[in-house]
């Protein structure tokens, strides 16, 4: 079946420009996760959603990162006032239960590239 | 604090020979951790959990709770298994993943 999906692949932003990163996850898929993945590193967390519920958005680097799940499906991440170091790549991944037992799974997207110039 | 460390960036072993590639973490309290994959062109997937103890592709990684470890091991390395390899830890009842730096993988042969 259809794994996670995201668009654009790729994005190139002028610095101070305001992006939106749309992640499909798996049909049925409760939990939503954003990572962002900077070059060299390991992914980050940015923010997790329990279908339309924002869980926990520790990881946001700034108020200008905002995240949305409306319908508990499709999520939008938005990045206002790009600036350079927001460069990364950026990984949506679904999982299919709230962690009820042990073993859950991460299912990721190809992620989009953002470059800011 | 959560951490996972990966001290190798890059580990190049011949086609055959045994690999092991390392991870360590801190986390106060019982993690749950995951060996995470990326072939080229791929998108980022699950290898293994410590929860399964299940060998997948030859690979095994065993949970030292003494030493906060779990490296991955594979007795004969392929070419095929060529890619970068993440190690990742989860909260008991946490939801988020903590990953390290990543170690590419590289099978000459």
């Amino acid at each position: 079946g259809a794994g996670v999906s995201q668009s654009p692949r790729y994005k190139v932003a002028k610095r101070g420009q305001d992006v939106a990163l749309r992640c499909d996850p798996i049909s049925g898929h409760v939990s939503l996760f954003w990572y962002q993945q900077a070059l060299g590193q390991g992914p980050e967390f940015l923010t997790y959603f329990q279908n339309e519920a924002q869980l926990d958005k520790s990881g946001l680097p700034s108020d200008r990162f905002f995240a949305e799940r409306p319908e508990g499906s499709v999520s939008t991440l938005k990045i206002q006032r790009t600036q350079q170091e927001d460069s990364a790549v950026y990984l949506c991944a679904s999982s299919l239960v709230i962690r009820a037992t042990s073993g859950y799974e991460q299912y990721f997207g190809p992620g989009t590239r953002l470059t800011v110039t | 604090a959560q951490r996972v460390t990966q001290p190798e960036k890059l580990l190049s072993v011949f086609k055959g020979a045994p690999v092991e590639l390392k991870c360590n973490y801190s986390y106060s309290g019982s993690p749950e951790l995951f060996w995470y994959v990326q072939y080229s062109r791929q998108r980022l997937q699950l290898l293994l959990r410590h929860i399964s103890r299940e060998s997948i592709k030859g690979f095994t990684a065993d949970l030292n709770k003494g030493e906060t470890s779990f490296h991955l091991k594979k007795p004969f390395a392929q070419e095929e298994d060529s890619a970068m390899y993440y190690c990742a830890l989860s909260g008991q009842y946490g939801n988020k993943l903590v990953f390290g730096a990543g170690t590419i993988l590289r099978v000459k042969s």
